[in-house]
């Protein structure tokens, strides 16, 4: 199976700064889905397809990558942007996530 | 509005069985796959099930291949995850998700709140 690997796993940041998030595949993806979810509640699609925004996502948040790398970028982080982050491919069975980063606030 | 609701987790023993059952609504559940994800107390996310729309097609990983039967009823809306012979390890949040069609690169587009299961004697 394919193994997804999320860096880093614990992302600080402060308020107005822009951060890149990565997922690096063992194999080569043909897209990949990205994941946001909040304390307490259950994962929510954030970008589709490596770059698309999911109905509702803010344009802060953009995706990008290709191949074994992929990455999504927060242009300006906002209280509310605290959450684990998930990367998701299901180019090939079984589909498989990564690991998680935690995104907070300095 | 799009509604998915999970029941049907609790406490069970090792080598028990449980069943869980996922109510949707606000859409046609006819027409879209439907999958199960668990993600355990460390907040690992690993796909367990997935069904096609119509209920014809099964899909597993390894790690569960005959012990977690799916399967959906299309005149109720509803998606079952049938677990047998749990084990510790099983013990985790289980999420039954929509699978979007072509146009969203058939990502995992709703999510239920969950219903936790836990394996311990």
């Amino acid at each position: 199976q394919i193994v997804l690997t999320q860096s880093p796993a614990i992302m600080s940041a402060s308020l107005g700064e822009e951060i890149t998030l990565t997922c690096s595949a063992s194999s080569s993806v043909s897209y990949m889905h990205w994941y946001q979810q909040k304390s307490g509640t259950s994962p929510k699609l954030l970008i589709y397809s490596t770059s698309n925004l999911a109905s509702g996502v803010p344009s802060r948040f953009s995706g990008s990558g290709s191949g074994t790398f992929y990455s999504l970028t927060i242009s300006s982080v906002e209280a509310e942007d605290a959450a684990d982050y998930y990367c998701h491919q299901w180019s090939s069975y079984p589909c498989t996530f990564g690991a998680g980063t935690k995104l907070e606030l300095k | 509005e799009v509604q998915l609701v999970e029941s049907g987790g609790g406490l069970v023993k090792p080598g028990g069985s449980l069943k869980l059952s996922c109510a949707a609504s606000g859409f046609t559940f006819s027409s879209y796959a439907m999958s199960w994800v668990r993600q355990s107390p460390e907040k690992r996310l690993e796909w367990v099930a997935e069904i096609s729309s119509g209920g014809s097609y099964t899909y597993y990983p390894d790690t569960v291949t005959g012990r977690f039967p799916i399967s959906r009823d299309n005149a109720k809306n509803t998606l079952y995850l049938e677990m047998s012979s749990l084990r510790s390890e099983d013990t985790a949040m289980y999420y039954c998700a929509r699978r979007g069609g072509s146009s969203l690169g058939y990502a995992m587009d709703y999510w239920g709140q969950g219903t936790s299961v836990t394996v311990s004697s």
